[in-house]
């Protein structure tokens, strides 16, 4: 089975800087795709960005881009120019392409992104 | 396009009471999940529906049941109901297809008493 981790529980940002939330995931396959999902207050969620695993180039919108390691497991979120709005809760996830059965996401337990004015 | 729908946004139950969610996803999306959210858990898959079956199951005890109509709306019920079962509920919808992007509706806070 797959699984998911986001280490930090909470992170802060300074208004108009960068940030990195980072993401490990374990799985056995070879394709897959991986998403970062943000949560405000408000509680609805919203998808930031996808990364489909078979293409080496990493995603980018606006300010949002991915750093993945497909070696390493590893897909890291940057924010750059962090703004108040992007305060909220930040989720990795994971999804096979096999889809069917297999189209569930798994998602990492979070991390808490403030941001200081 | 409208969004993913959820009714209602909050309900307050009684251990033992029974409850259903609704879920109407975005026009012309075929698939329906549920996942169960709450602070010592995280997001939890329970269900997804494509085209008024189910393919695809959590880890959740037969309390837990849905459905999908013909125009792809779906359903929760949650049967005897428990104190833990105090979550929000989370429905995505998609088409279900390769493109494989799920979004969500707003959720439907439900406190059990």
């Amino acid at each position: 089975a797959q699984t998911v981790t986001q280490s930090q529980p909470e992170m802060s940002v300074q208004e108009a800087e960068t940030v990195t939330l980072s993401c490990t995931y374990d799985t056995s396959e070879s394709d897959y795709y991986l998403f970062w999902y943000k949560q405000p207050p408000s509680r609805q969620m919203i998808l930031v960005i996808r990364q489909e695993a078979y293409k080496q180039q990493n995603a980018t919108e606006n300010r949002f881009s991915v750093n993945f390691q497909k070696a390493a497991k590893s897909f890291s979120l940057k924010i750059s120019d962090s703004q108040l709005g992007d305060a909220a809760m930040y989720f990795c996830a994971y999804r096979s392409v096999l889809g069917g059965a297999n189209s569930k996401l798994t998602f990492g337990k979070g991390i808490t992104l403030s941001v200081r004015p | 396009k409208a969004g993913v729908t959820q009714t209602p946004r909050y309900l307050i139950k009684t251990r033992g009471q029974q409850v259903t969610l609704s879920c109407s996803p975005i026009s012309g999306h075929r698939s329906v999940s549920w996942y169960q959210q709450t602070p010592g858990q995280g997001l939890q898959f329970l269900f997804e529906y494509f085209s008024e079956t189910q393919r695809n199951k959590g880890n959740f005890p037969g309390r837990f049941s849905g459905r999908q109509f013909s125009n792809s709306r779906s359903e929760m019920n949650v049967s005897t109901l428990e104190l833990g079962d105090s979550a929000l509920y989370l429905c995505a919808s998609s088409t279900g297809g390769t493109s494989y992007e799920q979004y969500f509706g707003p959720g439907t806070r439900l406190t059990v008493t």
